[in-house]
């Protein structure tokens, strides 16, 4: 069965970087496109960016651009993304989310990952 | 960039009734819509995708609808499993503010 396994809550001060890992089972890691979207307190989803996990392609919310950066390594089957220059509104729940190439809905997504941004 | 407005923002219902929920987007987007449901410390569930078709596994009570720049989530008769904040997505990632759907 497909999985997106994220790594576990982090606490960062501001002005750090955190990285959050997504590893994927259960189907073939280069068929698909894998996002990033976060959901601060209350608020609503917020997508990121998303990378092509075949071809390493890229693309960026403009929100977001220069301050993410979202990899792969196909050996480890596994999506990352880092985010750099952390501040409090940074603080929310990171979702990564697995898209059919071409596709533009999500139909697996991870647990989420607690990002908290706190001096 | 284009918009995404769902209304209302929280709906009060009760088991059994019929619930419609509206997603406008601010410029026409075909049928390029997704909705997905989400329960309190979950991930979102995808539950409908190109604007009317039923993800695999979701009940039938659902149904989606629309083109262009309105759509509608219709849940035919209220389950209790069913009470959730729904979002809808447009093809550019961005998503509505939620409904919540909660107990009457």
């Amino acid at each position: 069965q497909v999985q997106l396994v994220q790594s576990g809550a982090e606490v960062k001060k501001p002005g750090a970087s955190v990285k959050v890992s997504c590893k994927a089972s259960g189907y073939t890691f280069s068929s698909y496109t894998m996002h990033w979207v976060r959901q601060a307190p209350g608020q609503r989803l917020e997508w990121m960016g998303w990378i092509k996990a075949g071809d390493g392609d890229t693309k960026y919310s403009q929100k977001f651009q220069g301050r993410v950066t979202i990899t792969r390594d196909t050996s480890a089957i596994t999506a990352y993304m880092e985010l750099s220059s952390l501040r409090s509104e940074d603080t929310a729940v990171y979702y990564c989310a697995r898209s059919l190439l071409g596709e533009p809905w999500y139909d697996y997504w991870g647990q989420g990952t607690l990002v908290t941004v706190s001096s | 960039d284009i918009q995404m407005t769902q209304s209302p923002s929280t709906l009060s219902a009760s088991v059994g009734d019929r619930v419609t929920i509206t997603c406008r987007a601010s410029q026409g987007i075909d049928n390029w819509l997704a909705w997905y449901q989400q329960k309190p410390g979950k991930a979102p569930k995808l539950l409908i995708y190109k604007a009317s078709s039923l993800e695999s596994g979701v009940p039938s009570r659902f149904s989606g609808s629309g083109s262009g720049t309105e759509f509608t989530l219709t849940i035919s008769s209220l389950q209790p499993d069913d009470f959730a904040t729904y979002y809808c997505q447009q093809f550019n990632s961005y998503f509505g503010g939620g409904t919540k759907v909660e107990i009457k």
